[in-house]
C-alpha cells in the first residue's frame, strides 16, 4: 500500500530557508498516473494548497508563494521535496504532501495524504 | 483564483441528525468539486469528488450534489465519528483552492 512520509527540520529562523521532503513507499513516484503536491495548514487554520509537481518536472506554484518556493522530484530516491525562502512566522504550519491523479486533460483530487510534519518559523 | 466560500463555518448536531454544508464557488466550475473531512490531528480524507461520487470506502451517508457554483455535502443520519471539520476543494483549475471549512461538533 503506497505511503508518504514526511520530513522537516521542525523549526526554522526567519529569514532563512525552509526544505523538506516526502517520501514515497509502496509505490513509484515516477508513476505516469499521479502528480504529487504539497498543501499547508497554520495552526487552527485551514488548507493551501502550495503547489504541485509530474514526474517530469512540470510545475504548478500557488501565485502567493510562487517567487519563494521551489518543488522537486528525485526518482531516485522516490522522494518529493519543497523549498520555501525567506521563511516568516506566517509560514508556521503543517506541511503535508500528498497524490492526485491524472484524468485524461486534467487532474483529480489529492486522495492519499501524509501524516503532516508541523514546521515553526521562530527566532 | 476561485474562492470557495463555506457555510456555515461551524454547526452544533446531535448524533442521527442529517447535516448539510454548502459551497459556493465565485466562478462556475462545473461539478470538479471534491470535499474532505477532517479529524484534529490527522491528514484530511477524501469523501466525495466530482462534486457527488463517493470515494471508495467512505459510508453511504455520505452525499455530494451540485454544479456550477453551488454545491452541498450531505451527512443523513450523523455518527459519533463524523465529528470533525469539512472542506471542500476545486481542482478545476490552478491555483488549487479549498473553502474555509465547516466544523461540525456535538450538540
Amino acid at each position: 500500500q503506497l505511503q508518504l512520509q514526511e520530513l522537516g527540520p521542525g523549526l526554522v529562523k526567519p529569514p532563512e530557508t525552509l526544505s523538506l521532503t516526502c517520501t514515497v513507499s509502496g509505490g513509484s513516484i515516477s508513476n505516469a498516473a499521479y502528480y504529487w503536491g504539497w498543501i499547508r495548514q497554520p495552526p487552527g487554520k485551514g488548507l493551501e494548497w502550495a503547489g504541485s509537481i509530474y514526474y517530469s518536472g512540470s510545475t504548478y506554484y500557488n501565485p502567493s508563494l510562487n517567487s519563494r518556493l521551489t518543488i522537486s522530484v528525485d526518482t531516485s530516491k522516490n522522494q518529493l521535496s519543497l523549498k520555501l525562502t525567506s521563511v516568516t512566522a506566517a509560514d508556521t504550519a503543517v506541511y503535508y504532501c500528498a497524490r492526485k491523479g491524472r484524468r485524461g486533460s486534467g487532474i483529480l483530487p489529492f486522495d492519499l495524504w501524509g501524516q503532516g510534519t508541523l514546521v515553526t518559523v521562530s527566532s | 483564483a476561485i474562492q470557495l466560500t463555506q457555510s456555515p463555518s461551524s454547526l452544533s448536531a446531535s448524533v442521527g441528525d442529517r447535516v448539510t454544508i454548502t459551497c459556493r464557488a465565485s466562478q462556475a466550475i462545473a461539478g470538479v468539486l471534491a470535499w474532505y473531512q477532517q479529524k484534529p490531528g490527522k491528514a484530511p480524507e477524501l469523501l466525495i469528488y466530482d462534486a457527488s461520487t463517493l470515494q471508495s470506502g467512505v459510508p453511504s451517508r455520505f452525499s455530494g450534489s451540485g454544479s456550477g457554483t453551488d454545491f452541498t455535502l450531505t451527512i443523513s443520519s450523523l455518527q459519533p465519528e463524523d465529528f470533525a471539520t469539512y472542506y471542500c476543494h476545486q481542482f478545476k483549475s490552478y491555483p488549487l483552492t479549498f473553502g474555509g471549512g465547516t466544523k461540525v461538533e456535538i450538540k
